[in-house]
């Protein structure tokens, strides 16, 4: 039973630039969260999806938005990305997403923006 | 605001003994929170929750003691081995009310144990 996947592993853009991260949720999972951690920090919410559809969002610009797929994999984009956008993306699948299911994360994907 | 903080960043202990590791929240209305360990290279791996309505929760080795009156959140972990080194984070949420499905973490501490 393979657990949350998330790629690329690492990425290496410049400011100004667009990301697209991609996840996989845990098998028989249909929800999926967003969190940025910074280097030293607890990870931040940034958005929650399910049935392919936003459920709620944390404090992020809108530079910073999402999709759902059908086969609930879901991607964050970034756009016009600045040094501060430097940080792990983790992402975690649940069932059904309330807060009191267990949200299970992947291994994240290290971003560093020069 | 709704902020959940940790009261020290580290702590070392010899393998063997027991740990605890404390969080303090600010959020009265946070009526759900759940400890994470966060091992290097992966991501936060759920440990165990309490609710509001409980003070006391015991899992396998571990227990989480809630304080309401202080704002008071701990994690304790008996019997530590190298294997628990990692960072632990606690998470406030609210379950009351419907409609929110955000975890808020804290800074986290990072356990370290040795042999």
């Amino acid at each position: 039973d393979a657990g949350v996947t998330q790629s690329p592993t690492h990425l290496i853009k410049t400011r100004g630039q667009q990301v697209t991260l991609r996840c996989s949720p845990k098998s028989g999972h249909d929800t999926v969260s967003w969190y940025q951690q910074a280097l030293g920090q607890g990870p931040q919410f940034i958005f929650q999806y399910y049935e392919e559809e936003e459920r709620q969002r944390g404090n992020f610009p809108d530079r910073f938005s999402g999709h759902q797929f059908p086969n609930y994999s879901s991607e964050l984009n970034v756009n016009a990305l600045l040094l501060g956008d430097s940080a792990l993306y983790l992402c975690a699948s649940s069932l059904f997403g309330g807060v009191t299911d267990t949200q299970y994360f992947g291994p994240g994907t290290r971003l560093t923006v020069l | 605001g709704e902020s959940v903080g940790l009261h020290l960043p580290t702590l070392s202990v010899q393998e063997g003994d027991n740990s605890i590791i404390n969080c303090a929240y600010s959020n009265s209305a946070s009526d759900y929170f759940i400890w994470y360990k966060q091992e290097s290279g992966k991501g936060p791996q759920f440990i165990i929750d309490i609710r509001s309505n409980m003070d006391k929760r015991q899992g396998q080795r571990v227990t989480v003691l809630l304080n309401k009156t202080v704002k008071h959140l701990s994690l304790q972990i008996a019997a530590t081995q190298p294997g628990d080194s990692a960072v632990y984070f606690c998470a406030e949420s609210r379950i009351s009310g419907g409609s929110n499905y955000k975890l808020t973490f804290g800074k986290g501490t990072l356990l370290t144990v040795n042999p």
